[in-house]
């Protein structure tokens, strides 16, 4: 069965430091894994996507990275601002062979920045 | 301000109403989504249309009725909800390609109506 773990499921950090995100798919056969960002009453932002040959891709103060080998991937997010404060979704895309992908969404991380 | 635009923000509803859900974008994306969000849960995905066509039912109840008029526009039809139905509708859009939901485009999300079923 395909799955998405997050975690944490919920985090807490001072304003100004780093923090990472974990997520870990039993996805396959992988297309790509993306992270989104939802802030509370708005709907998803794509942060990065992630084919099975990068390794790592940043978006300003966010950097993914993925091991496709053992099925990881992070999301790491440099000197935490206030607007930094929201729900984070790992969502891994299964190859279909030219046909309807699927994708399967983590429960997601909520990330509090505390001034 | 999203690229993708969800009305209403908001709706009350009962659950002998009919009421529709509206979902725009202009971006010339091919590929629209149903989101069905319920509190603190990612996104389930209802419907896919690909050009104008419903290529993905997620056996969806009947209750929900999708349409695509045009490349632009996306409904969502609703009628005799039930309370559990209450939640965060989403509707997304993609460039299309042949892997229908998005291949390695992002979808681009709109802020949601929120359904509240009496």
């Amino acid at each position: 069965k395909n799955q998405v773990e997050q975690s944490p499921q919920s985090l807490i950090i001072l304003e100004g430091k780093n923090c990472t995100l974990q997520c870990n798919y039993t996805v396959s056969p992988f297309s790509n894994l993306r992270w989104y960002k939802q802030d509370t009453g708005r709907g998803p932002v794509s942060l990065t996507i992630m084919t099975f040959s990068e390794n790592t891709k940043s978006n300003g103060r966010y950097t993914a990275t993925l091991d496709a080998d053992t099925k990881q991937s992070s999301l790491h997010i440099t000197a935490s601002q206030l607007s930094d404060s929201a729900s984070y979704i790992c969502v891994v895309s299964q190859y279909s062979g030219g046909g309807a992908d699927g994708l399967t969404f983590g429960k997601g991380t909520h990330l509090i920045i505390q001034p | 301000d999203t690229e993708v635009t969800q009305t209403p923000k908001h709706l009350v509803m009962g659950m002998t109403n009919k009421k529709s859900l509206k979902c725009e974008q202009h971006m010339g994306h091919r590929a629209m989504y149903w989101y069905k969000q319920k509190a603190k849960k990612p996104p389930e995905l209802m419907f896919v249309y690909s050009y104008e066509k419903l290529s993905i039912n997620e056996s969806v109840p009947s209750r929900f009725s999708p349409e695509c008029p045009n490349s632009s526009l996306l409904n969502l039809h609703l009628h005799a909800l039930q309370p559990e139905d209450s939640a965060l509708y989403l509707c997304a859009s993609s460039r299309n390609s042949l892997n229908i939901i998005g291949g390695n485009q992002p979808q681009h999300f709109g802020d949601g109506t929120r359904l509240s079923i009496l």
